[in-house]
C-alpha cells in the first residue's frame, strides 16, 4: 500500500526565516512528486512539483528530491505570514494514476 | 481560465437523508476525481473518471454512495442514505491526462458536508 507521511506540526518560524516541510514516502516506483497548499477553509492550490532527484527552485519555494531515501522535502525562504497554511506532499506511485496524499504538515509564520 | 467549479459549497442535512454534490471541471480536462478530505487529513480519492467512464471506484463505498458523469464532463456525486461519518469536505479535481504525470490536479472549492 503507498504510503505518505508528514510530521503533522504545527511547525512554528519567525517571518524572514526558512522553512523546512519533509515528506517521506514508501512506492520507490514514484517518478513524480507533488506539493499542494491549503489554507484553512480552501481547497488544496499546487505550489511545487517535482520529476528528478535534485532541486527545484520557483521564486521563494525550493523542492528537494532524494529517491535513494525516499523523501521529498519543501525549503520557504523569506516566509511571509501569508505562508501560514497546510502544505500537503502528493505522488501518484508507479502504474497509479490519482495521487496519495499526505496528512498535511500545518505551519505557522509568526510576524 | 475557469477552475473547477462545485456546488453546493455548503450542506447540513440530518442523517439518513440524500445529498448530491456537482462538479464543473476545468474545459477540455478529460480527468475527474471526487476526493473526500476529513479534518486535519490530507484528501482521500473516492473515484477518478476518465471521460464518461469511472476507472477507479475501489475506494468508493457504493452502499451508500453513487457517482456519475453524463457526456463525460460534468459529474455528480450522491449519498443515500447520509451517515454521520460522512461529514466532510468533498473535493472534485480535473487533469488533463490520467496519468497524474506532468498533469498536476486542480481542485475545486469544495463541498463541506455536514451530517447531523
Amino acid at each position: 500500500q503507498k504510503e505518505v507521511e508528514q510530521n503533522s506540526g504545527p511547525l512554528s518560524v519567525p517571518e524572514g526565516a526558512i522553512a523546512s516541510l519533509n515528506c517521506t514516502y514508501s512506492d520507490r516506483g514514484s517518478q513524480s512528486f507533488f506539493w499542494y497548499r491549503q489554507y484553512s477553509g480552501k481547497s488544496p492550490e499546487l505550489i511545487m512539483f517535482i520529476y528528478s532527484n535534485g532541486d527545484k527552485e520557483d521564486g521563494r519555494f525550493t523542492a528537494q528530491l532524494n529517491k535513494a531515501s525516499q523523501y521529498v522535502s519543501l525549503l520557504i525562504r523569506d516566509s511571509q505570514p501569508s505562508d501560514s497554511a497546510t502544505y500537503l506532499c502528493a505522488f501518484p506511485g508507479a502504474g497509479s494514476y490519482q495521487l496519495t496524499f499526505g496528512k498535511g504538515t500545518k505551519l505557522s509564520v509568526i510576524p | 481560465e475557469a477552475g473547477v467549479v462545485q456546488s453546493p459549497r455548503y450542506k447540513i442535512i440530518e442523517k439518513k437523508q440524500p445529498v448530491a454534490f456537482w462538479c464543473n471541471p476545468i474545459s477540455g480536462h478529460n480527468t475527474l476525481y471526487w476526493y473526500r478530505q476529513n479534518l486535519g487529513q490530507g484528501p482521500e480519492l473516492l473515484i477518478r473518471y476518465e471521460n464518461e467512464e469511472a476507472v477507479d471506484d475501489s475506494q468508493l463505498p457504493k452502499d451508500r454512495f453513487s457517482a456519475e458523469r453524463l457526456k463525460g464532463v460534468d459529474s455528480t456525486l450522491k449519498i443515500q442514505p447520509a451517515e454521520l461519518g460522512d461529514s466532510a469536505v468533498y473535493l472534485c479535481a480535473s487533469s488533463t491526462t490520467s496519468t497524474g504525470r506532468r498533469s498536476p490536479l486542480h481542485f475545486g472549492n469544495g463541498t463541506r458536508l455536514t451530517v447531523t
